[in-house]
């Protein structure tokens, strides 16, 4: 059980846009810990796409964004790719005990 | 160009203990904090453990607090983690990855990968 909770799955067809959820509580991103975005084929190593809840590194496409609203965060593609089917994880920082870094479930998207 | 990767995974009987090692290159390694994540076989992503980029402040999750210890050597660029009283939940790929900045930060480089197995 994730202390992040993401849907396991979504799917969109190509030129249609997803959305990815990531709930938290009030004390990790509802404390005001930024969120970040990581996307993994298989077999591969996460990828950071989005950190400080909004921002893309280098050569991530602006088809990729984020937001935050109280304790939750999303993940939005639009126009979608092929070569967006992978996995994306959102990750914050959890202030409960004595603190820790903490991922969502992950979601699967499949791109129809 | 930021490299990072990871050697020292393998098969260790229940109780064993492994070293994992982590070279990093294209960058100062001794400015940044750096941690281990692992991801356990069709699992998510779990945080393992961190260390300040002097070492001076170390943290662990919960799940192997104890058990595990993770050290750094600036001079050689290169982050272990030193594991011990292994349990088959241990049975992962153990990615180590470099903190962008601050606590709460993302992780912006990750190494390949290492499999650790931990089976009997």
């Amino acid at each position: 059980q994730s202390v992040l909770t993401q849907p396991p799955s979504v799917s969109g067809a190509p030129g249609q846009s997803v959305t990815i959820s990531c709930t938290g509580s009030s004390s990790n991103i509802g404390a005001g810990y930024d969120v970040h975005w990581y996307q993994q084929f298989p077999g591969t190593a996460p990828k950071l796409l989005i950190y400080d809840n909004t921002n893309r590194p280098s050569g991530v496409p602006d088809r990729f964004s984020a937001s935050n609203s109280g304790t939750s965060a999303s993940l939005a593609i639009t126009g979608l790719q092929a070569e967006d089917e992978a996995d994306y994880y959102c990750q914050s920082y959890d202030n409960n005990l004595r603190g820790s870094w903490v991922f969502g479930g992950g979601t699967k998207l499949t791109v129809l | 160009e930021v490299q990072l990767v990871e050697s020292g995974g393998g098969l260790v009987k229940p109780g064993g203990s492994l070293r994992l090692s982590c070279a990093a290159s294209g960058f100062t390694f001794s400015s940044y904090t750096m941690n281990w994540v692992r991801q356990a076989p069709g699992k998510s992503l779990e945080w393992v453990s961190s260390i300040y980029s002097s070492g001076s402040h170390i943290y662990y999750a919960d799940s192997v607090m104890g058990r595990f210890s993770i050290s750094r050597d600036n001079a050689k660029s290169s982050l272990y983690l030193q594991m011990s009283g292994l349990r088959a939940e241990d049975t992962a790929v153990y990615y180590c990855a470099r903190r962008r900045g601050g606590a709460a930060t993302g992780y912006d480089y990750w190494g390949q990968g290492t499999l650790v197995t931990v089976s009997s």
